[in-house]
């Protein structure tokens, strides 16, 4: 069946450096969501990407999804203690079934 | 509502006992999904269902597990004789249907001893 792995499983930040996370599918996905999900909270959605190559922007964090629609990343720029928690990422391989594939998921922890 | 209400938000149960386990999506919302979370995990999925119909289900470990959502809004995923490995997070998210983000419920904390 459908995989989705992210890199890496952890990540430790000063305050103001950047954070990069990535996904990768074994198979290619129709779109791909990205959530968020706070320490003791649920996951909460972010963005989601539809289009090959598509690059989308929310302030301090861009989202990219892959030319071949297998691979997305999230990059955080200037990190802050309010983007502490876990990271997301969850594909769909459409065909009739529109149920997302979370991977693992990058805690973020930011040193301040 | 203004959220994804589950319920009960913790449920401490016997091995052997059977639990149900309640979400009510947001008003509107077509398409409803279970997920289950172990700690330190991403949601892994269960099943989902369009309005009333059930359309995957592939995610269910085995025949103990079953869910419903009769009259296309509230569900309820039933555990039959819960053993110990079923304790985790129920996760509960809804959508306006296929290829929109998801809203998830607080969860429903199951722990069977």
């Amino acid at each position: 069946g459908q995989q989705v792995m992210q890199i890496p499983q952890y990540q430790h930040v000063q305050e103001g450096e950047d954070f990069t996370t990535y996904c990768n599918s074994s198979t290619t996905l129709s779109n791909i969501q990205w959530y968020k999900q706070r320490p003791g909270g649920h996951p909460v959605f972010l963005i989601q990407l539809v289009k090959s190559g598509e690059v989308k922007k929310q302030k301090r964090l861009t989202f990219q999804f892959g030319e071949a629609k297998k691979n997305s990343s999230l990059h955080i720029t200037a990190t802050q203690t309010t983007d502490v928690g876990t990271y997301f990422c969850a594909g769909s391989s459409g065909a009739g079934s529109y149920q997302l594939t979370f991977g693992k998921g990058t805690k973020l922890s930011v040193i301040p | 509502g203004a959220g994804v209400s589950q319920s009960p938000r913790y449920k401490v149960t016997k091995r052997g006992q059977d639990v149900a386990l309640r979400c009510d999506p947001i008003s509107g919302h077509v398409s409803l999904y279970w997920y289950r979370q172990a700690l330190g995990q991403g949601p892994e999925f269960l099943t989902y269902f369009n309005y009333e119909a059930q359309q995957d289900k592939s995610g269910l470990p085995n025949d103990r597990f079953s869910a419903e959502r009769p009259e296309g809004s509230i569900s309820t995923l039933t555990i039959q004789r819960t053993e110990q490995r079923d304790s985790a997070m129920y996760r509960c998210a809804s959508s306006f249907g296929g290829h929109y983000g998801y809203t998830f419920g607080s969860g429903t904390r199951l722990t069977v001893v």
